[in-house]
């Protein structure tokens, strides 16, 4: 079954700029969406389609991809920033959607 | 404004059966995808199955199914969950979402508050 890596946890320094990235086979080809969750709370969906951010969600979360990866980029991060986050593609090969395994963003 | 409205938290013995909801409102509930993920303490996202409530196409991850039923009831706009025989590591938060309009690729844009399901003797 396809899987979706990201690295476990990222920290980046107030004002700074994270990269939280997501691997897979040929993710290049494939369609991501990333989703933000804060303790307690359900997630939030942050990017969709790639590089598409949904209407209340800040300019500072842009995403990106290559063949091999896609990235998160949250730039001038705050401290409301701190969360799990996580990318997601739907699998053609075996028709359902994966997850990837979240990365916990925390702001020094 | 589109909002997701899950049933309230359970608790359950191993073996019992169960069945939670999410009430859609706000959008053509029948035009889009509506689905289930699963989080277990301290864990990630785990995406359990989809529903089309135009048509009931439902689709199911392989991780569960067989082990649980969606369905829906369009005339109430009501998406549901259940299982017929729980086990303890059924503990979980679920949640309901949002998919795509009629592409069953798009991204789960709307989030329910989440049920929180514990089972144990």
């Amino acid at each position: 079954s396809y899987v979706l890596t990201q690295p476990p946890s990222v920290s980046v320094a107030p004002g700074k700029t994270a990269n939280i990235i997501c691997g897979g086979n040929y993710i290049g080809s494939k369609i991501v969406h990333w989703y933000q969750q804060k303790p307690g709370q359900a997630p939030v969906l942050v990017v969709y389609d790639d590089t598409d951010r949904p209407s209340g969600i800040p300019e500072r979360f842009a995403g990106s991809k290559t063949g091999s990866t896609a990235t998160l980029t949250i730039s001038r991060v705050e401290a409301g920033d701190e969360a799990d986050y996580y990318c997601q593609v739907w699998d053609t090969s075996s028709d359902h959607w994966v997850f990837g395994g979240g990365t916990k963003l925390t702001v020094l | 404004e589109v909002q997701l409205v899950q049933s309230g938290a359970e608790v359950k013995k191993p073996g019992e059966s169960l069945k939670i909801s999410c009430k859609g409102s706000g959008y053509t509930f029948t035009n889009h995808w509506i689905g289930w993920v699963r989080q277990m303490p301290g864990k990630g996202l785990e995406w359990m199955g989809v529903i089309y409530p135009g048509d009931s196409d439902t689709r199911y991850s392989p991780s569960f199914q067989g082990q649980v039923t969606i369905s829906a009831g369009k005339s109430i706009t009501t998406a549901y969950l259940q299982w017929r025989s729980l086990k303890a590591s059924d503990t979980a938060m679920y949640y309901c979402v949002r998919g795509g309009i009629a592409a069953l690729t798009g991204a789960f844009d709307f989030w329910g508050q989440g049920t929180l399901v514990t089972v144990s003797s």
